[in-house]
C-alpha cells in the first residue's frame, strides 16, 4: 500500500516568505509526527497529532512555526516568516495510534531559505 | 531530558568487514529502540526495533543488541557491502505516557564500505 507522503520534495524560498508543506500519512494512521532535521544535528521532535488534536506543541522552535490536520488525515506544517535557520529536511512520520512500536516516515521536504 | 550520543560521526570501511555502530542514552526509562537507515534524500528506513525487555533483535546480516541499564545499544553488521552505505539513525521512544510516543534521535552516523 502507499506509504507517508510529503510535498513539496523540495521548496526554495525567499527570507521572509511564508511557506506550507504538506503530509499525507498512511490511510488509517491516527498518530501523526513533525521532525525537523537540519545540517549537523539529530532528528529533532516539532509537533504530534492524535486525530485533529495535537496535544503536543513542545517541539515547535518559535510562534512562526504552527500545524494543523483536518479530517484525520493530511497535516500541513506553516512556517511564517522563513529565517535562514529554517533550512533544513522537514520529516513527517504516522503510526496506527499512539500506542503503536512503529513509526513510518515519509521522504521529507528539503526546505531551503536564501 | 534524554539524550541520544552516536559516535562517530562518520565511518569507512572496506567492503567485507564486520562493524559494530555504538549508540547511548542518558535515561534507561525507555519503551524501545529503534535503528534506522537512511540514504541521502531520502527518508527513514526501519532496520530493527527492540523492546525495553529484549536484549537483541537480528535481521539478515544485521544483529542489534540493547542494555537499557547501562544505556548502549549497537548495531552490528556482518560482512558490510557498499550498498550499506548510509546513514544509520538510532531513536528510543520513551515509556508511554498518555501524551504521546515521540522519538528522540542520535545524529547518526555515516557509513562508506569502499569496494
Amino acid at each position: 500500500g502507499a506509504g507517508v507522503s510529503q510535498s513539496p520534495s523540495n521548496k526554495v524560498t525567499e527570507k521572509g516568505k511564508d511557506v506550507e508543506l504538506r503530509c499525507d500519512p498512511i490511510s488509517g494512521h491516527t498518530a501523526l509526527y513533525w521532525y525537523r532535521q537540519s545540517l549537523g544535528q539529530g532528528l529533532e521532535f516539532l509537533i504530534y497529532f492524535q486525530g485533529n488534536s495535537a496535544p503536543d506543541k513542545s517541539g515547535l522552535p518559535s510562534d512562526r512555526f504552527s500545524a494543523e490536520r483536518t479530517g484525520g488525515s493530511v497535516s500541513t506544517l506553516t512556517i511564517q516568516r522563513t529565517q535562514q535557520e529554517d533550512s533544513a529536511v522537514y520529516l513527517c512520520a504516522s503510526s496506527p495510534d499512539p500506542y503503536s512500536e512503529e513509526q513510518y516516515f515519509g521522504p521529507g521536504t528539503r526546505l531551503t531559505v536564501t | 531530558k534524554q539524550e541520544v550520543t552516536q559516535i562517530p560521526a562518520a565511518l569507512s570501511v572496506p567492503e567485507g568487514e564486520n562493524l559494530v555502530l555504538n549508540c547511548s542514552f542518558t535515561d534507561s526509562a525507555i519503551y524501545n529502540l529503534q535503528w534506522f537507515r537512511q540514504d541521502p534524500g531520502k527518508g527513514l528506513t526501519s532496520l530493527l526495533l527492540i523492546q525495553s525487555s529484549q536484549r537483541e533483535q537480528t535481521s539478515g546480516r544485521l544483529n542489534a543488541s540493547l542494555d537499557k541499564s547501562s544505556g548502549r545499544s549497537t548495531l552490528y553488521i556482518a560482512a558490510s557491502q557498499p550498498g550499506d552505505s548510509a546513514t544509520y539513525l538510532c531513536a528510543v521512544r520513551p515509556r508511554y505516557t498518555g501524551a504521546n510516543s515521540k522519538l528522540t534521535f542520535g545524529k547518526g552516523i555515516t557509513l562508506s564500505v569502499r569496494p
